[in-house]
C-alpha cells in the first residue's frame, strides 16, 4: 500500500502571498489531519477532516484553512503569508475519526516564506 | 492541561545500551499514547502505541512502560543501534479526537 503523499515537497513564497498544499491519504483512510512543525513550537495540530467535514481545529488564525474532497484527499491553504509561517507542514491519515486509530504521516511540505 | 512534557531533550547512548525517553501528561482524558520516530527530512513514523488498560507493551526492541497513577509513560529501546539515531516524539490523544498532542522531542544519538 502506498503511504501518505504530499505535494509539493518544497515551496518558497513571498510574504503576503497565499499557498495551497495537497495531501493524498493512504488508500481506505478517511481521516486527514494537518500539523505544523517548527524548531521553536514543535509539532502543532492545525485541523482534522473526516468525510469532507472539519472535525477538529487547533489554535491557529483564520488564515489557515483546509478542505477534504470526496476521495479523502485534502488541501490546506494559508493566506497572507507571514515570515513565521515558514515550517514543515505534515499531513497524517488514519482509518477513521475517533481518536483510537493509528495515524500515519507523509513526508511533509517544507514552506519557506521570504 | 493539554501539554505533554518530554525528557531528556537530547540523549547519547553507546551501541548496545538501553535508551530511555520519558513523557508526562496532565490531561486525564488522554487514553492513547503513541511514539513516533523522525529522521531528518522525513515525516514522523509510528513506532509503537499503548492504551491505559495495559502497563507495558513490547514490539521487538521497543517497549512502552505506562504508569497511569503517575500520568507518565516511557519508551525503552533495547540493544540500541546507530540506525536508531533519530528524533523521538511521544504523543497523546483522547477518545473521540484525532488530535495528537506532541512532546517536544528527544534527539537520540547512538555512538559506536
Amino acid at each position: 500500500k502506498a503511504g501518505v503523499t504530499q505535494t509539493p515537497r518544497y515551496l518558497i513564497k513571498t510574504r503576503g502571498q497565499q499557498v495551497t498544499l495537497s495531501c493524498s491519504p493512504i488508500s481506505g483512510h478517511r481521516s486527514v489531519s494537518w500539523y505544523q512543525q517548527t524548531p521553536g513550537q514543535g509539532l502543532q495540530f492545525l485541523f482534522e477532516y473526516f468525510s469532507e467535514t472539519q472535525r477538529n481545529k487547533g489554535n491557529f488564525p483564520g488564515r489557515f484553512s483546509g478542505r477534504q474532497f470526496s476521495n479523502s484527499r485534502s488541501e490546506m491553504n494559508v493566506s497572507t503569508l507571514e515570515l513565521g509561517d515558514s515550517a514543515l507542514y505534515l499531513c497524517a491519515s488514519s482509518l477513521d475519526s475517533g481518536g483510537q486509530s493509528e495515524q500515519y504521516f507523509g513526508p511533509g511540505t517544507r514552506l519557506t516564506v521570504t | 492541561q493539554q501539554q505533554v512534557k518530554q525528557s531528556p531533550q537530547s540523549l547519547i547512548v553507546q551501541k548496545g545500551g538501553i535508551s530511555i525517553i520519558n513523557c508526562a501528561y496532565e490531561n486525564t482524558a488522554f487514553d492513547y499514547f503513541p511514539w513516533y520516530q523522525q529522521f531528518p527530512g522525513k515525516g514522523p513514523a509510528l513506532l509503537i502505541a499503548i492504551r491505559p488498560d495495559v502497563s507495558e507493551k513490547k514490539e521487538g526492541r521497543f517497549t512502552i512502560s505506562f504508569n497511569k497513577s503517575a500520568k507518565q509513560f516511557s519508551l525503552h529501546i533495547m540493544d540500541s543501534q546507530p540506525g536508531d539515531s533519530a528524533t523521538y516524539f511521544c504523543a497523546a490523544s483522547q477518545l473521540g479526537n484525532e488530535k495528537l498532542t506532541f512532546g517536544t522531542g528527544t534527539r537520540l544519538t547512538i555512538i559506536p
